[in-house]
C-alpha cells in the first residue's frame, strides 16, 4: 500500500516568488492536512481538507492557500515568499473524518527561500 | 502559554533504560491523544493513539492519559538505539495540535 507522497522533496526559491507543493494521500483517505515544521516553532497547522472542502485553517497569512481535488490529491501554494517561509512542509492524510486513527505523514517538502 | 507543552530535551539514556516522555495540555476539549516518532529527514509516524484516560500498551510502548490532570505520557521499556528519534505528542479537537517534540538518544 503506497504511503503519502509529497513532491517535490526539495525546493529552493527566491524571495518574492511563489511555490506550489503537491500531496497524494493514501488511497481511500479523504482527509488531508498540511503542517509547517521549523526548529523554533515545531509543527504548525496550516489547513485541513475533507472531500474538497476546507474544514479548518490555522493562523497563517493569506499568502498560504490550498485546495483539494476530487481524487483527494491536494496542493498548497505560497505566494510572495519570505525568508521565514523556509521550512519542512508536511502533508498528512487520514481515513477518518474525525481523525481518531491518527494521521499518516509524507516525508515532506523542504523549502528553502533565499 | 502554549496549548500543548512538551519538554524538547534532549534526552540521552543508555540502552535498556526505561524512557518517560511527557506532555501537558490546557484545552480540555482535546479528545484523542497520540504519540508520533520522527526520524531525521522523515515525516512523523504514528506510534500510538488513545481517547480515554488510562493506559494502553503496545509491545515495549505504553501510553498513559490522565484527563483530569491534562497530562499524557509515553513509556518506552528496554530502550534500543533504534528508538533514537524525536517523539511528538499530539491531540485533536478541531484539528491536530502537536507538542514541540522531545529528542531522544539511546546510547549502546
Amino acid at each position: 500500500k503506497a504511503g503519502v507522497t509529497q513532491t517535490p522533496r526539495y525546493l529552493i526559491k527566491t524571495r518574492g516568488q511563489q511555490v506550489t507543493l503537491s500531496c497524494s494521500p493514501i488511497s481511500g483517505h479523504r482527509s488531508v492536512s498540511w503542517y509547517q515544521q521549523t526548529p523554533g516553532q515545531g509543527l504548525q497547522f496550516l489547513f485541513e481538507y475533507f472531500s474538497e472542502t476546507q474544514r479548518n485553517k490555522g493562523n497563517f497569512p493569506g499568502r498560504f492557500s490550498g485546495r483539494q481535488f476530487s481524487n483527494s490529491r491536494s496542493e498548497m501554494n505560497v505566494s510572495t515568499l519570505e525568508l521565514g517561509d523556509s521550512a519542512l512542509y508536511l502533508c498528512a492524510s487520514s481515513s477518518s473524518r474525525d481523525r481518531i486513527n491518527g494521521y499518516t505523514f509524507g516525508s515532506g517538502t523542504r523549502l528553502t527561500v533565499v | 502559554q502554549k496549548e500543548v507543552e512538551q519538554d524538547p530535551g534532549p534526552l540521552s539514556v543508555p540502552e535498556g533504560a526505561i524512557v518517560s516522555l511527557n506532555c501537558t495540555y490546557s484545552n480540555s476539549a482535546f479528545q484523542y491523544f497520540m504519540w508520533y516518532r520522527q526520524y531525521s529527514r522523515k515525516g512523523p509516524e504514528l506510534l500510538m493513539y488513545t481517547y480515554s484516560s488510562g493506559n494502553k500498551e503496545d509491545g515495549r510502548f505504553t501510553a498513559q492519559v490522565d484527563k483530569s490532570s491534562k497530562y499524557i505520557s509515553l513509556f518506552i521499556r528496554d530502550s534500543q538505539p533504534s528508538d533514537s528519534a524525536t517523539y511528538l505528542c499530539a491531540m485533536t479537537f478541531k484539528d491536530m495540535r502537536f507538542g514541540a517534540g522531545t529528542r531522544l538518544t539511546v546510547k549502546p
